[in-house]
């Protein structure tokens, strides 16, 4: 059983398109977030979800629209994408209580806008 | 605010060679530490981690040392092995719903 699954694996999509990633848990987390690995292999956090609360939302442009139906699932919708949007988005999931344990990340979601 | 950085960027080793990464942090809240890996077009994978009571945790070849006081850490791995080769991340929490990322740093354990 993949304890994060993220979908679709790769996404190759044209400029101005609108297009969502799936991700679900199912460790019981309580606490999801959204990751951008840049070509330079950064990882930026965008965003963090509590028991489906937006808690945090790192300054991404609002054409990003995360939604959490509920805590075992976060989605992340893209809308009028662009160029600079290509990259490898991870979701992951945590117990944030202690802070122990640290993410486990999903297999990733390799964007490519052309 | 939050600062985390890695060095080196990047290390080769001579296989059986130890390898160390150090992360410099800024924010005293931080009070766990880990250590993940990601190879070639995979995920960040934990690998080992400490809480901030502890100074020093082994788990086999790879080990983590903190010293809080000058707010750094550092993995250390021992005998290197070709599939150590990968990037390796520190993300010191600084709240409580979030890690910062360090920099990276590409490790070549070279046959």
């Amino acid at each position: 059983d993949t304890a994060v699954s993220q979908t679709p694996k790769y996404l190759v999509t044209q400029m101005g398109n609108d297009k969502s990633i799936k991700c679900e848990q199912n460790l019981g987390h309580d606490t999801m977030y959204w990751y951008k690995q840049d070509s330079k292999k950064f990882l930026k956090i965008m965003f963090s979800y509590n028991n489906k609360e937006l808690i945090i939302n790192e300054t991404v442009p609002n054409r990003f629209s995360p939604k959490s139906p509920d805590k075992a699932h976060l989605n992340l919708h893209i809308n009028s994408l662009e160029l600079g949007d290509s990259a490898v988005y991870f979701c992951a999931s945590s117990q944030v209580k202690d802070m122990v344990g640290g993410y486990t990340f999903g297999s990733g979601t390799r964007l490519t806008v052309v | 605010g939050e600062n985390v950085e890695q060095h080196p960027s990047t290390l080769s080793v001579q296989e059986g060679d130890s390898a160390v990464i150090k992360c410099t942090y800024s924010d005293s809240a931080s009070n766990y530490f880990p250590w993940y890996k990601q190879e070639l077009g995979k995920r960040p994978q934990l690998i080992i981690d400490i809480r901030s009571n502890v100074g020093e945790k082994k788990d086999q070849r790879i080990a983590v040392t903190l010293n809080k006081t000058a707010k750094h850490f550092s993995l250390h791995i021992t005998e290197t092995q070709p599939e150590d080769s990968a990037v390796y991340f520190c993300a010191p929490p600084p709240g409580t719903y979030k890690y910062i990322f360090g920099t990276g740093t590409r490790l070549k354990v070279l046959a």
